[in-house]
């Protein structure tokens, strides 16, 4: 079984200032692990994967986030908040064994606002 | 190079009457996977099929079935409609055998059930 647990609904930062949206997840194989965002009234798009490679994951526009086994997290970041980010985001698992892509298990989703 | 397509983009329904949801894949893709998202919520996964077949289904009741056809592209039907299923629809692609491959969502469907 995996579930994924996104910390925080609401996250708010000034523009400029770093980003950080936590997520935690579970699962009995050794997991994928995918970030993605959705704009208002738009579909999924992915920001980054973790599919046990390197540890530490970039992104598009300036994301990445850190696979941290011991901690069972993978915080989403960005070292500066644009406008443009503020949007919905979704931390995502993916039980290798079920078979990777089939079926994701979402994140309740985290709503990030940007402050001028 | 087309990405996923769904139509209608939006939809309104009563209680009680069926609703057919469409997608397009994005090229070269031959598996679509349906997913169903409330407001405020994330998407929950239907169903999955691929080669005409459902392959993997969420927990989701049998009013809620789907069809792929041999260009790939895959209907949504729901039966007997509840209020409790107006929600964005949303359909996936991917590629079978790149299990590690991220979905590509299209835009979805907003269905809303009065």
């Amino acid at each position: 079984a995996q579930s994924v647990t996104q910390l925080d609904s609401h996250v708010s930062v000034s523009e400029g200032t770093p980003v950080l949206l936590r997520c935690n997840y579970s699962s009995s194989y050794s997991p994928s692990l995918f970030w993605y965002v959705q704009h208002p009234n738009k579909g999924l798009q992915l920001l980054l994967k973790y599919t046990s490679a390197a540890t530490l994951v970039k992104g598009i526009n300036g994301f990445e986030a850190e696979f941290k086994k011991s901690e069972t997290s993978f915080h989403l970041t960005k070292p500066s908040a644009h406008m443009s980010d503020a949007a919905e985001y979704f931390c995502v698992v993916s039980d290798r064994a079920g078979g990777g892509a089939d079926g994701l298990t979402f994140g309740k989703g985290t709503h990030l606002i940007i402050q001028p | 190079d087309a990405g996923v397509t769904q139509s209608p983009t939006h939809l309104i329904k009563t209680r009680g009457q069926q609703v057919t949801l469409r997608c397009s894949p994005k090229s070269g893709h031959d598996t679509v996977s349906w997913y169903q998202q409330a407001l405020g919520q994330g998407p929950q996964f239907i169903f999955q099929y691929y080669e005409e077949e459902e392959r993997q289904r969420g927990n989701f009741p049998d009013r809620f079935s789907g069809h792929q056809f041999p260009n790939y592209s895959s209907e949504l039907n729901v039966n007997a409609l509840l209020l409790g299923d107006s929600a964005l629809y949303l359909c996936a692609s991917s590629l079978v055998g790149e299990w590690n491959s991220p979905l590509h969502f299209g835009n979805g469907t907003r269905l809303t059930v009065t």
